[in-house]
């Protein structure tokens, strides 16, 4: 039990949708990350928040985009949805944004683009 | 482009035997490296960490080895038990960039009772 919770657990949309995955993370937990897991796949980050501003943007188009609100609240947008975009998405929290800091992960939203 | 690669998809060891899990990378200026261990339906949890610094750390059973002239990484489970049986995950990262990690593809590691 990490604390870090996602929802929804699995999510359906056709492409060129958009859809909007939410985390909440650790009380206390100022960073939060957002990862995508393709199958069979590590996974790969997609960006980081710090106090609610984008601070890391891994290689993801801007269609991607977050929000991270004072509450430990944050969430993923992901616009004009493609069938590549199907995957696993974790987001991830920490107390700061070294790299040395514990993440501690959520389950995951799994998303299938049709 | 992969820098972090776990060749090995899979693994199986016998209960009270010693697991080892590999992994390599291409960018010698990664300079933090983890294991995560990740459970079905659950998201990656941490296991153990190293920093470019030193060749070995140790953390009970688990204890990973950096050799970073060969770019490798090794995690070594002793005595493996079968509630081992995860997928690990190596991953790494830049100096200065955070929580920005680069994953493996993951090894799924079965430890046979």
């Amino acid at each position: 039990e990490t604390g870090v919770t996602q929802s929804p657990t699995h999510l359906i949309k056709t492409r060129g949708q958009q859809v909007t995955l939410r985390c909440s993370s650790q009380s206390g937990h100022n960073t939060v990350s957002w990862y995508q897991q393709a199958l069979g796949q590590g996974p790969q980050f997609i960006f980081q928040y710090y106090r609610e501003e984008e601070n890391g943007r891994g290689n993801f188009p801007p269609r991607f985009s977050g929000l991270q609100f004072p509450n430990y609240s944050s969430e993923l947008n992901v616009n004009a949805l493609e069938l590549d975009d199907s995957a696993l998405y974790l987001c991830a929290s920490s107390r700061d944004f070294s790299s040395t800091d514990t993440q501690y992960f959520g389950p995951g939203t799994r998303l299938t683009v049709l | 482009d992969q820098q972090v690669k776990q060749n090995s998809p899979s693994l199986s060891v016998q209960e009270g035997r010693i697991s080892i899990l590999n992994c390599d990378y291409t960018n010698s200026m990664f300079d933090y490296f983890l294991w995560y261990k990740k459970y079905p339906a659950e998201g990656p949890t941490f296991l153990i960490s190293i920093s470019s610094i030193k060749d070995k750390n140790e953390d009970g059973r688990f204890t990973v080895f950096l050799n970073k002239s060969a770019k490798h990484l090794s995690l070594h489970i002793v005595p493996s038990q079968p509630g081992d049986s995860a997928v690990y995950f190596c991953a790494a990262s830049f100096p200065n960039t955070g929580n920005q990690f680069y994953f493996g593809t993951g090894t799924s590691l079965t430890v046979i009772p």
